[in-house]
């Protein structure tokens, strides 16, 4: 166990539609970073978050957003859903920016039909 | 940019035997390299990481890895596998500061 939790662990939902994908990082973590994993895509970097702002941004589609609350938890919207946005969602946590050890949630299996 | 590439998505080996996992970076400045494991529905766990102290770093589960700055590498090693090592292993590489970038990752398939 990371500590690093994500919910929901599933979901199923129609194109077109708009999820939100929760993560808790590990306690103390500062820094929150989303991948999606996909089979044609493998493993890609979408999104970071330090702190509650911003600090890099990857392979993200202008549909899906994020952010981080005071609280530090984050969450990604993925929104106009389509059937490629199928994929594994994971949410990883670090103590500082330049951190370089991230810790791993056990994802999000999102599925568009 | 940097990134990485692993040699292989499957590889197979029989139970008691080396397992290598290849991988190759490309980076303009020493990185930070990292392997991952990933089981079957589940999230990644770090296995090991290089970050420039020792040039053969050694991780959980029996597995090592050696930094060759001269071949660019960061190959995975273990001795002698294991059932429990079917999984599938993530190379990734770091600049301070940058995100991280995954290689495709490697299936090991473990034969009894």
């Amino acid at each position: 166990d990371s500590g690093v939790t994500q919910t929901p662990k599933h979901l199923i939902t129609a194109t077109g539609q708009r999820v939100t994908l929760r993560c808790s990082p590990r306690s103390g973590d500062l820094s929150v970073y989303w991948y999606q994993q996909s089979l044609d895509q493998g493993l890609q970097f979408l999104i970071q978050y330090y702190n509650g702002e911003e600090r890099a941004k990857g392979n993200i589609l202008e549909r899906f957003s994020a952010q981080q609350f005071p609280d530090l938890h984050s969450e990604l919207n993925l929104s106009s859903l389509e059937l490629g946005d199928s994929a594994l969602y994971f949410c990883a946590s670090s103590v500082t920016l330049a951190d370089n050890e991230q810790f791993f949630g056990p994802g999000t299996r999102l599925t568009v039909l | 940019a940097q990134s990485v590439t692993q040699l292989g998505s499957h590889v197979s080996v029989s139970e008691g035997a080396l397992v290598l996992l290849r991988c190759n970076y490309s980076s303009s400045v020493p990185p930070y390299l990292f392997w991952y494991v990933q089981y079957p529905n589940q999230g990644l766990q770090l296995l090991l990481k290089y970050t420039s102290a020792a040039t053969l770093v050694k991780g959980i589960n029996g597995f090592e890895a050696e930094f060759k700055k001269s071949e660019t590498s960061f190959h995975l090693t273990k001795p002698s596998a294991h059932m429990s090592d079917a999984a599938e292993y993530f190379c990734a590489v770091r600049r301070s500061g940058d995100d991280m970038r995954f290689g495709a990752g490697t299936r090991l398939t473990v034969k009894p």
